[in-house]
């Protein structure tokens, strides 16, 4: 009930195309939807993060998508570049208890010119 | 800039000898923690602290301990260094809450080989 699973492993889109990075979760009492975001040599760093009071949140091109009833949730990166080449978790916890954020396996992401 | 250093990029270590990974945080924040991080497996939460001294174990403890003796700093402690070790490891910290503009914030990540 703890897991986040994540889809797929890896991913690679042409330049210019939309990235979906697909995640679901099984605890309810979940409330916030992080994305991070890590390129290499890098530790992850927060890219987006959502409530499950909304269903979509953008940020430039970057969207999460969340379907509360699935309990599933997605990034999609939108116009995909090669700077955006990087590896992303979703990950899932309880806002109020920052104390174990549950992390999804990753998936690398690899835009071509 | 905020930051969460790591003391050392890359380690290489002998099976059994006792090993220390340091963390420091410039940000005041009341929480600190360490994950090893693999491929096809993310993240995985070793240990965290919420308040200096006291530490709580995370999903893989088992050959690990951690100190925090003071607000900044979180030390993770390879008792004797094994080859199943071998990995990357990331210490963040964090707000007691988070939003949607503050969450962990990592490190650069240690790259500890054990041979």
């Amino acid at each position: 009930q703890q897991q986040v699973k994540q889809s797929p492993q890896s991913l690679i889109v042409q330049k210019g195309g939309i990235s979906i990075i697909n995640c679901a979760y099984e605890n309810t009492a979940f409330d916030y939807f992080p994305w991070y975001q890590q390129f290499p040599g890098k530790g992850p760093a927060l890219l987006i993060a959502i409530r499950p009071d909304v269903s979509e949140k953008k940020e430039g091109r970057f969207t999460i998508s969340f379907n509360k009833s699935a309990k599933q949730f997605s990034l999609h990166i939108m116009d995909s570049q090669p700077g955006d080449s990087a590896t992303y978790f979703c990950a899932a916890t309880r806002r109020s208890s920052a104390s174990k954020i549950i992390f999804g396996s990753g998936t690398r992401l690899s835009i071509r010119p | 800039d905020v930051k969460v250093t790591q003391s050392s990029r890359y380690l290489v270590k002998r099976t059994g000898e006792k090993v220390f990974l340091e963390c420091v945080q410039d940000m005041d924040h009341e929480n600190m923690f360490w994950y090893r991080q693999d491929p096809g497996l993310g993240l995985r939460l070793i240990y965290f602290s919420y308040d200096v001294k006291m530490k709580e174990k995370g999903d893989i403890p088992e050959g690990y301990s951690v100190s925090r003796e003071k607000k900044e700093r979180f030390s993770l402690i390879l008792e004797s260094a094994s080859t199943n070790q071998t990995s990357m490891y990331l210490c963040a910290s964090s707000l007691p809450a988070l939003g949607a503009n503050y969450g962990y914030t990592f490190g650069s990540g240690t790259r500890l080989t054990v041979v």
